[in-house]
């Protein structure tokens, strides 16, 4: 039963262009959601977070959008940038735990 | 100021042999995470703990135990190793007391693999 839900495998995006990563739940009661960002070989490193009674949350270059109604999540990117190619996971808390989706690899091309 | 260490970076074990893992956090952080990573399977949590002396089962416990004796130190115990638990594994802290979402802050990891 997968709570967090990232449908995408991958997603190749140009530089300069916007990345849109995409994440999906089921459950209602979480407080916060989160994305986490992962290079090879390290831990993965938060990014930005929104809490359930917000939607909208914008960091730099980063944005987060929440749709409670549809139970959907989204992590904009503008402009890509090279460095932006990792693994972004979506995450969501309650009680002190985070479920994670299984993450994205987002490609940035030159 | 280190973060989120783990000992040993990388390990083979043969089925049936136990290990320990390590992780030390520097922060104060009174919350720390085990959790392992599969190809396709995202971030599962094995074990958690919310205090020193304290330990709570996640969603995938089963062979793993863990001691949380230092406030600095999570260890994750593999007392019979299986196949099975060939994977990367995390440790995570976070400061959690009197914030509002919960930032963990990750280590390195630790590729284990089970022959």
């Amino acid at each position: 039963d997968q709570q967090v839900k990232q449908n995408s495998p991958s997603l190749s995006v140009q530089e300069g262009r916007i990345s849109i990563l995409n994440c999906d739940y089921t459950n209602s009661m979480f407080d916060y959601f989160l994305w986490y960002k992962k290079y090879p070989a390290e831990g993965p490193t938060f990014l930005i977070s929104i809490s359930s009674i917000k939607d909208k949350n914008e960091d730099g270059r980063f944005t987060v959008f929440l749709n409670k109604s549809a139970k959907h999540l989204s992590l904009h990117i503008v402009p890509s940038q090279p460095g932006d190619s990792a693994v972004y996971f979506c995450a969501a808390e309650r009680d002190d735990k985070i479920i994670f989706g299984k993450g994205t690899r987002l490609h940035i091309l030159p | 100021n280190a973060g989120v260490t783990q000992t040993p970076k990388f390990r083979v074990l043969k089925t049936g042999q136990s290990m320990t893992l390590l992780c030390a956090q520097d922060m104060n952080h009174e919350y720390m995470y085990w959790y392992r990573q599969d190809p396709g399977m995202g971030l599962r949590l094995i074990h958690y703990s919310v205090g020193e002396g304290t330990t709570a089962k996640g969603e995938v416990p089963d062979g793993y135990n863990v001691s949380r004796l230092k406030k600095q130190n999570f260890l994750l115990g593999l007392e019979s190793a299986a196949p099975s638990q060939t994977s990367v594994y995390f440790c995570a802290s976070s400061r959690r007391q009197g914030v509002s979402y919960n930032e963990q802050f990750f280590g390195p990891g630790t590729r284990l693999t089970v022959l």
